[in-house]
């Protein structure tokens, strides 16, 4: 069973519109974190926000958000305010803190987002 | 602050050469690096852990013969692909954890395009 599941292959958003980018995660252990990367055609993996699993509140950085349901075992990434350079692909992945990954990084496929002017 | 440089960016070189690649934490002390290989349109693929002054953890079907691993300092680990072959053509790109990160986020480079020819 894949452990982190990107269901969308790819997306529009207009731009300054709000996006949705879906993760659901599969895991039994109860420490584990899940992140959100950027990879934009260049390349390179940018960082764009953690949620622990016992974290409270829903984590935020700027324009992005991250939409943690536990119980649903989902971690839907939140973009505002889409802009022309947030078209990239977008990777959902996570860590677990003693499952068999061994504190790797397990990544989805990703999505590919698209922003229209 | 968490800025990773990977050197070189891209690289041609012949069938039968080895290519080295750096991967270095500008800002701060990596306790554990980690090292990717990406195929077009697809997500990133484990091949080694390597943590500072230890020998590298290889995944299942990397060839640690073929894909050297040194991590010589907590800033520093090479990759060296020894004996290159078309079929090794792909896109490397390395990432690194910081000390005393309780989130254990991982750090990307901007990955090297390795041509082999």
């Amino acid at each position: 069973a894949q452990k982190i599941t990107q269901t969308q292959p790819g997306m529009f958003v207009q731009e300054k519109e709000a996006v949705t980018l879906d993760c659901t995660y599969d895991t039994s252990d109860p420490s584990y974190g899940l992140f959100w990367y950027k990879q934009p055609s260049s390349g390179e993996m940018i960082f764009l926000i953690y949620q622990g699993s016992y974290d409270q509140q829903n984590a935020t950085e700027g324009r992005y958000s991250l939409n943690f349901q536990k119980a649903r075992k989902s971690a839907n990434l939140v973009i505002s305010a889409s802009q022309l350079g947030d078209s990239a692909m977008y990777f959902c992945a996570m860590r677990e803190r003693y499952g068999g990954s061994q504190g790797n990084l397990i990544f989805g496929k990703g999505t590919k987002l698209s922003v229209k002017p | 602050g968490a800025v990773v440089s990977q050197h070189p960016s891209w690289v041609i070189c012949k069938s039968g050469t080895s290519v080295k690649i750096e991967c270095r934490s500008l800002d701060f002390q990596a306790t554990t690096m980690f090292w990717y290989r990406q195929f077009p349109k697809q997500s990133l693929m484990l091949m080694a852990t390597s943590n500072e002054g230890s020998k590298a953890t290889y995944e299942q079907g990397v060839e640690k013969d073929k894909f050297l691993i040194n991590h010589a300092s907590l800033t520093l680990s090479t990759l060296t692909v020894t004996s290159a072959h078309p079929e090794d053509s792909s896109f490397y790109i390395c990432s690194a954890k910081a000390r005393g990160d309780s989130t254990d986020t991982q750090y990307f480079g901007p990955g090297t395009r390795l041509t082999v020819l």
